[in-house]
């Protein structure tokens, strides 16, 4: 099975902060990941597939990164509705989630 | 509009079964693969199940392999879970989920609470 380790588990940001989350594969995953944003009581919604293209819809001020093993999600200028919990998802063998990073304000 | 509903939720003791099903509308059906995914309580995403287009090709989550069987009628419009000798640790939130035109999982329901107590 193919690991998915996300990091940090959690972190603390202001509105107006670059935030940066990072998602280790523990095998070649080519560019097959998938970032998911998840707000309290509320279904995930999908952000960005394929390593770096934006879902419709989705402000641009979200950012994927990377190929391979390594991959990053960005938000350049962190908004109040932003603070949630972030997932990254491989899509190369059947799915693995990462554990989650919780994004809330400092 | 897109949309998921689903439902069949409930409490059920271990070793119980359960059947969940989802209506899906605003979409053609039959032109996409379907999923469940699930989340226990306070924890992360678990995908499930997977079902083809056509309900020819199933994989399912070493988890739940030889208990849970994923099904879809195209002709109504939905996707269904059967869940078999059901476990404490099945307890969680189920959602049924689109596959996008890659494999990105674009549109979810609203889930279905599954609590596994005697």
């Amino acid at each position: 099975d193919i690991q998915m380790t996300q990091s940090p588990s959690s972190l603390s940001a202001s509105v107006g902060d670059r935030v940066t989350i990072t998602c280790q594969a523990s095998e070649d995953i080519r560019k097959y990941l998938s970032w998911y944003q998840q707000k309290p009581g509320k279904s995930p919604k999908l952000l960005i597939y394929d390593a770096t293209t934006l879902e419709t819809g989705v402000p641009s001020r979200f950012s994927g990164s990377g190929s391979g093993t390594d991959f990053t999600l960005t938000i350049s200028s962190l908004q109040p509705e932003d603070f949630a919990t972030y997932y990254c998802q491989q899509f190369h063998r059947l799915y693995t989630f990462g554990q989650g990073t919780k994004l809330d304000m400092k | 509009e897109v949309r998921l509903v689903d439902s069949g939720g409930l409490v059920v003791q271990p070793g119980g079964s359960l059947r969940l099903s989802c209506a899906a509308s605003g979409f053609t059906f039959d032109d996409f693969t379907m999923h469940w995914v699930r989340q226990a309580p306070g924890k992360g995403l678990e995908w499930v199940c997977l079902i083809s287009l056509d309900g020819d090709t199933t994989y399912c989550a070493d988890s739940v392999e030889g208990r849970f069987t994923i099904s879809r009628d195209n002709s109504k419009n939905y996707l269904y879970l059967q869940m078999d000798s059901l476990k404490t640790e099945d307890t969680a939130l189920y959602y049924c989920v689109k596959g996008g035109d890659g494999h990105a999982f674009d549109i979810w329901g609203q889930g279905t609470m599954v609590i596994v107590s005697s």
